[in-house]
């Protein structure tokens, strides 16, 4: 079991630009979770999938953040039209179908988007 | 909804030592699951405990402990034996009974001395 893969773990681009961030739960787990997390602060929910069905999205996330998981596998995190303020590490999680209340969150290593 | 107050931003620990990581909760959900979370330097968010609301008994792993209070609505974090590689920060986190959605606190930054 290789774990939660997220790709790329670091991405600098210029104010405007859009970015695409993609993470790959562990294989047997159906819920998927994006995060973010700014220095000194812990993580922020943005959106939760289960499946496919993209179940969630926190008022985080404007309409210039998109994400999808479009076959209930891996999923994506775009950013469009970046700005300053979206500087921040990307946290993926995933969790198996049986963990309900108990299940703890499994989480890659993140993807740190800077924008200058 | 669901919130989670750590009111400390740093601890210091001497080695070998115990130490107690503070964490209060508000939630209005009739049952929830509490979660310690800790993440080195290296960045990556490492589970360390979980507890029910309705668990009878502390929950325990290791070196790892909850000290549940319910009616205070706190949820403090033990940590026995303090080692070198406990240094990090460590953030509290409450799921409510929708079971899908995890609220983390601002953390506590752990620094361990030798």
């Amino acid at each position: 079991d290789t774990g939660v893969s997220q790709d790329p773990r670091h991405k600098i681009t210029k104010r405007g630009q859009n970015v695409t961030f993609r993470c790959d739960p562990i294989s047997e787990h159906n819920r998927l979770y994006w995060y973010r997390q700014t220095l000194g602060q812990g993580p922020e929910f943005l959106t939760y999938f289960q499946n496919e069905a993209q179940l969630e999205k926190s008022r985080l996330l404007s309409d210039r953040f998109s994400a999808e998981r479009p076959k209930g596998s891996f999923s994506t995190l775009e950013i469009q039209r970046t700005e300053q303020g979206d500087s921040a590490m990307y946290l993926c999680a995933s969790s198996p179908p049986a963990g309900g209340l108990a299940g703890e969150l499994f989480f890659g290593e993140g993807s740190r988007l800077t924008v200058l | 909804a669901q919130k989670i107050t750590q009111t400390q931003p740093g601890m210091f620990v001497q080695e070998k030592e115990a130490v107690t990581l503070d964490c209060t909760y508000d939630t209005s959900d009739p049952s929830y699951g509490l979660f310690w979370y800790k993440q080195p330097s290296s960045g990556e968010m490492i589970f360390l405990i979980y507890q029910g609301s309705y668990d009878q008994q502390n929950a325990t792993e290791g070196r790892y402990s909850l000290n549940f209070q319910k009616a205070r609505k706190s949820a403090n974090l033990v940590i026995s034996a303090s080692q070198l590689g406990d240094s990090a920060m460590y953030f509290c986190a409450i799921r409510g009974t929708g079971g899908f959605k995890t609220i983390f606190g601002a953390g506590t930054r752990l620094f361990v001395k030798a």
